[in-house]
């Protein structure tokens, strides 16, 4: 299997629930990322992670906690969430030299729904 | 700061004709410059980049862009829309001087007409 894969393409959960949503890549990238991606808005980072360290939190609420166990995997873990965190979650990754910006590699997302 | 303006959220063109989607950037430093393309229910995928060298920027499908330091713009073309064509399409900034951070503008949402 190659690109980045995202599991599960769907998930509804109520307010009160904890769920994971999982990604993993493998194209050999030494860093990942989350994104949000809501109707009519630019895509938001939430996290990054560099070799495993997390290198941003873009003042992401509590709610999302994340996970890098190693540089294929990563994991966002949610609790209590509420009805406007409903979004599409992008995973990403790219093979960052420190010279010229690589591009990003996505999943093709978590559908994430908040009853 | 950085930012990126995608002007008309929604294009409509017909099959064969010229797509032209509009791109233009805020920043203080040399950006390098990418266009996304997402497909229903897919992710983003690359359909091309800038960094140095050439402005006009051949990217995947028949797509390119050309970079205008003047203008500040990053639009990108086809001269023939394929009803595949149909997508999202998204630009984005990023710098070597920040970090991890992409801005991606808001989207242009395509669509192809019989």
């Amino acid at each position: 299997e190659t690109g980045v894969t995202q599991t599960p393409r769907h998930l509804v959960m109520g307010m009160t629930n904890k769920k994971s949503l999982k990604c993993e890549q493998h194209l050999g990238h030494n860093a990942m990322y989350w994104y949000k991606q809501s109707a009519k808005k630019p895509l938001e980072l939430m996290f990054v992670y560099n070799f495993k360290e997390q290198t941003e939190n873009n003042s992401v609420p509590s709610r999302f906690s994340p996970e890098c166990p190693n540089s294929s995997h990563l994991f966002l873990h949610l609790h209590t969430l509420q009805p406007e965190d409903s979004a599409l979650y992008l995973c990403a990754s790219s093979q960052d030299t420190g010279g010229e910006p690589a591009p990003l590699h996505f999943g093709n997302g978590t559908r994430l729904t908040v009853t | 700061a950085q930012s990126v303006t995608q002007l008309g959220s929604h294009v409509s063109v017909s099959e064969g004709a010229l797509v032209l989607l509009r791109c233009n950037y805020s920043s203080s430093v040399p950006p390098y410059l990418f266009w996304y393309v997402q497909y229903p229910n897919q992710g983003l995928q690359l359909l091309l980049k800038y960094t140095t060298g050439a402005t006009l920027v051949k990217g995947i499908n028949g797509f390119e862009a050309e970079f205008k330091k003047s203008e500040t713009s990053f639009h990108l073309t086809k001269p023939s829309a394929h009803m595949s064509d149909a997508a999202e399409y998204f630009c984005a900034v990023r710098h070597a001087n920040t970090g991890n951070q992409f801005y991606f503008g808001t989207g242009t949402s395509l669509t192809v007409i019989p």
